[in-house]
């Protein structure tokens, strides 16, 4: 079946420009996370959705970080104002409720700001 | 706070070599232990938990509270290991099931 898909798959924006970038969970599954992922670094997390309540945001960086899952399914994850460390990839991964099962990610979006 | 530690950037061996891939980690709780695999031009992939006991690919991992480390374990390795090899935690089956992630280790398998 389809996977965890991501879109774009590459990013390039002047600093100060807003972004969004969007994910496509595995049909069906409840949990939603974002993570960042810098250069020579792990993921790291972002926020974490169930259904289409955020229930975890303590990971976002600023409050230039923004991110909606309205209906439960796709999500956006949005970036206002870019600065330069905000370069990362950013990854989706989804799974079935709660920390027993297995997150599935996504290819993630390299985000370049210039 | 949970934190998670890999020590090694890179393993390099050579084909057959045994492979121990060290993590360690911080953490109060009862936390859930993973590996996650990235194999070059692929997506990150769940390579074994500690609560399932598996050998995946020939890996293992024991999770050690005393010493409050996972470490990967292969006792012969082959060319297609060679990947990028992250720890992570998660607090629990009672949590939303977040990660935390080590910095990661590539493991270079020589013929």
């Amino acid at each position: 079946g389809a996977g965890v898909s991501q879109s774009p798959r590459y990013k390039v924006a002047k600093r100060g420009q807003d972004v969004a970038l969007r994910c496509d969970p595995i049909s069906g599954h409840v949990s939603l996370f974002w993570y960042q992922q810098a250069l020579g670094q792990g993921p790291e997390f972002l926020t974490y959705f169930q259904n289409e309540a955020q229930l975890d945001k303590s990971g976002l960086p600023s409050d230039r970080f923004f991110a909606e899952r309205p209906e439960g399914s796709v999500s956006t994850l949005k970036i206002q104002r870019t600065q330069q460390e905000d370069s990362a990839v950013y990854l989706c991964a989804s799974s079935h409720w709660g920390g027993d099962y297995e997150q599935y990610f996504g290819p993630g979006t390299r985000l370049t700001v210039t | 706070a949970q934190r998670v530690t890999q020590p090694e950037k890179l393993l390099s061996v050579f084909k057959g070599a045994p492979v121990e891939l060290k993590c360690n980690y911080s953490y109060s709780g009862s936390p859930e232990l993973f590996w996650y695999v990235q194999y070059s031009r692929q997506r990150l992939q769940l390579l074994l938990r500690h609560i399932s006991r598996e050998s995946i690919k020939g890996f293992t991992a024991d999770l050690n509270k005393g010493e409050t480390s996972f470490h990967l374990k292969k006792p012969f390795a082959q060319e297609e290991d060679s990947a990028m090899y992250y720890c992570a935690l998660s607090e629990g089956s009672s949590n939303t099931g977040k990660l935390i992630f080590g910095q990661g280790t590539t493991l270079q398998v020589k013929p």
